[in-house]
């Protein structure tokens, strides 16, 4: 099973948009509306931001929004803040009932 | 509140064996899946194995099938990772992660909501 694609990275000013596109395939992120999308910070663990496409866990700002298209999955974050800060990965299940991961996106808020 | 805590990490030679436990509260443990996720220093997320509930369906990345085993014990609210034949492409920080289904077939539900903190595996003569 080979890792989605995502961008190494991405960058935005604060109060900017940024868009975080995740590529897969028909056996993955296309045939399923089954992506998640993790927030991680330098030496944390991850964080639940987005599950099942495009919804957000309670606690979750609502700046943070998901969607899919085809078998590209996009993580769009609106008002970037500087805590924003982090790398971000993509997650789908797999026809095979398991889970991959894309490869990460680091982010910087300028 | 949800805890996951892992141990068992450490330094291991090339070859050798090593297993993680994971001690799980703060919910019924019994009625979720789990799974292990690690990260190799510097590098991404990689899905390793995953359980199901009552351990009657389980999955594994082809880079460790044939090598780990995972398994719970859900009178201890336990999970647990028996690594064999320990390779340096081992080496990573192991997390422990639930998931918010029952059943790891069930594609609904298959997301990590708790994370535990990692325990470090290192594969090195």
């Amino acid at each position: 099973q080979s890792a989605l694609t995502q961008p190494a990275s991405v960058s935005g000013s604060p109060g900017q948009s940024i868009t975080i596109s995740c590529t897969g395939t028909s056996s993955d992120v296309g045939g399923y509306n089954y992506v998640s999308w993790y927030q991680q910070h330098p030496g944390k663990a991850p964080k639940l931001m987005i599950y099942d496409v495009s919804n957000r866990p309670s606690g979750v700002s609502n700046r943070f929004s998901g969607s899919k298209s085809g078998n590209t999955a996009s993580l769009t974050i609106s008002g970037l803040q500087a805590e924003d800060e982090a790398d971000y990965y993509c997650s789908s299940y797999t026809s095979s009932s398991n889970v991959v991961f894309g490869g990460g996106t680091k982010l910087t808020v300028l | 509140e949800v805890q996951l805590v892992e141990s068992g990490g450490g330094l291991v030679q090339p070859g050798r064996s090593l297993r993680l436990s994971c001690a799980a509260s703060g919910f019924t443990f019994d009625d979720y899946a789990m799974h292990w996720v690690r990260q190799a220093p510097g590098k991404g997320l990689e899905w390793v194995s995953g359980i199901s509930w009552n351990s009657g369906s389980i999955g594994y990345a082809d880079s460790v099938k044939g090598r780990f085993t995972i398994s719970r014990d859900n009178a201890k609210n336990s999970l647990y990772l028996q690594m064999n034949s320990l390779r340096a492409e081992d080496t990573a920080l192991y997390y422990c992660a639930k998931s918010e289904n029952y059943d790891i077939l069930t594609g609904q539900g298959t997301y990590f909501d708790y994370w535990g903190q990692g325990t470090l595996v290192t594969v090195s003569s």
